[in-house]
């Protein structure tokens, strides 16, 4: 089966500028995670979406960071402005259903704010 | 919410020894526990998974244990072989919420 897709893969900006990455889940994966991943340190969950519905967004700061997924398949994650400390990876993951199942992860999209 | 410990953070082991890396989790709901490997550069990748109303499983080299009284589980890897070194993370789960561990670099030295 294909795997998670994201775009881009790199990309570099300057702080107060802003971006956004895309994810495409596995087909029939209902459950869709957005995490960043700084240098060190283990993935951190910004927003989890199942189907079209957010179902956590505790960690995720609201100020500057949006994501959707409005048709429930593919989403994306905004950051606006960006700041210096938001150079991370971002991961998206799907899974089949809710928690107690694998999730799969996408490459990544490796995001430097100059 | 849950917190999840992870130690060491690096490890560096002979060739042919085994490894183990520990996770503790504060959350007693907490019902799954993955973990994953991720070489430099890649993603991260499921290379075991355990629920809570099992204490142990085992696939090949890799096993792991979970103690739901002392909230905490642990990753164990024989024989190790160069290509076991990466990073390791572990995560634990109830229902939606995914937390993970800050990770262990191992290293297998030939």
């Amino acid at each position: 089966e294909a795997g998670v897709a994201q775009s881009p893969r790199y990309k570099i900006i300057e702080k107060r500028q802003s971006v956004a990455f895309w994810c495409n889940p596995i087909s029939g994966h209902a459950t869709l995670y957005w995490y960043q991943q700084i240098l060190g340190q283990g993935p951190k969950l910004l927003i989890q979406f199942q189907n079209n519905g957010v179902v956590d967004d505790s960690q995720l700061p609201k100020d500057r960071f949006s994501a959707e997924r409005l048709k429930g398949v593919d989403s994306t994650l905004k950051i606006q402005p960006a700041k210096l400390e938001d150079s991370a990876v971002y991961l998206c993951a799907s899974s089949f259903l809710d928690g107690g199942n694998e999730q799969f992860f996408g490459p990544g999209t490796r995001l430097t704010v100059l | 919410g849950e917190n999840v410990e992870q130690h060491p953070s690096t490890l560096s082991v002979q060739e042919g020894d085994s490894a183990v890396i520990k996770c503790t989790y504060s959350d007693s709901a907490s019902n799954y526990f993955p973990w994953y490997k991720q070489e430099l550069g890649k993603r991260p990748q499921l290379i075991i998974d355990i629920r809570s109303n099992v204490g142990e499983k085992k696939d090949q080299r890799i096993a792991v244990t979970l103690n739901k009284t002392a909230k905490h589980f642990s990753l164990h890897i024989t024989e190790t072989q160069p290509e076991d070194s990466a990073v390791y993370f572990c995560a634990a789960s109830f229902g939606n919420q995914f937390y993970f561990g800050t990770g262990t670099s191992l290293t297998v030295i030939p």
